[in-house]
């Protein structure tokens, strides 16, 4: 079985500031890793996601993801923020092989002041 | 591009009704999957689905069904509402495990 802690249920940040949203999991096997993003009344979209290889993933709208396995970590970050990626992040893991079913933190929620 | 349809954004039913939620997926994917939403609590999963005709529970099914009869298409079915069960549902769907999920947009559902 899995589990995903999202540390921070909120982080405020001004516009152009750097940001880190933080993700942790817990797992028995290896597991392919996601940051999902969820705009006020829409569904999610991905943002990255790490499968294998670099450690470093990058996604879109600027934001980027290192995949720690001796921290069993994967923090989503963005070097400056706009005032659009207020927003609630997901992060996810899901197994390598077997079951489909992804685990999902409980979110975090950005809100970038101007 | 890829498309997950959620049959309603918005519903407002009343206590004791049935409920059906539909969702259709244009990538043949074989996973698909439904959600609730609910602030604080991230997405508690209600029912997954991994071919036509199979169903798993997930984490909360208790309240819910599904019904999978054909590969694009999957139905979450409220039995008899509650208003416990006001939120917001999400379908997804997903080739393999290595791969993302695709969201549709929600339903926002109000049982009074």
């Amino acid at each position: 079985a899995q589990s995903v802690t999202q540390l921070d249920s909120q982080v405020p940040v001004f516009e152009e500031a750097p940001v880190e949203l933080r993700c942790n999991y817990s797992s028995s096997v290896s597991v392919y890793l996601f940051w999902y993003v969820q705009y006020p009344n829409q569904g999610l979209q991905l943002l990255l996601k790490y499968l294998s290889g670099s450690t470093l993933v990058k996604g879109i709208n600027g934001f980027e993801a290192e995949f720690n396995k001796s921290q069993t970590s994967f923090h989503l970050r963005k070097p400056s923020v706009h005032i659009s990626d207020t927003a609630e992040y997901f992060c996810a893991v899901s197994p390598l092989g077997g079951s489909y079913i992804p685990t999902f933190g409980r979110g975090t929620s950005l809100i970038v002041h101007p | 591009d890829v498309k997950v349809t959620q049959s309603s954004r918005y519903l407002v039913k009343r206590t004791g009704e049935k409920v059906f939620l539909e969702c259709v997926q244009d990538m043949d994917h074989e996973n698909m999957f439904w959600y609730r939403q609910d602030p604080g609590l991230g997405l508690r999963l209600i029912y997954f689905s991994y071919d036509v005709k199979m169903k798993e529970k997930g984490d909360i099914p208790e309240g819910y069904s599904v019904s999978r009869e054909k590969k694009e298409r999957f139905s979450l079915i409220l039995e008899s509402a509650s208003t416990n069960q006001t939120s917001m549902y999400l379908c997804a769907s997903s080739a393999a495990s290595n791969q993302p999920q695709h969201f549709g947009d929600g339903t926002r559902l109000s049982i009074l």
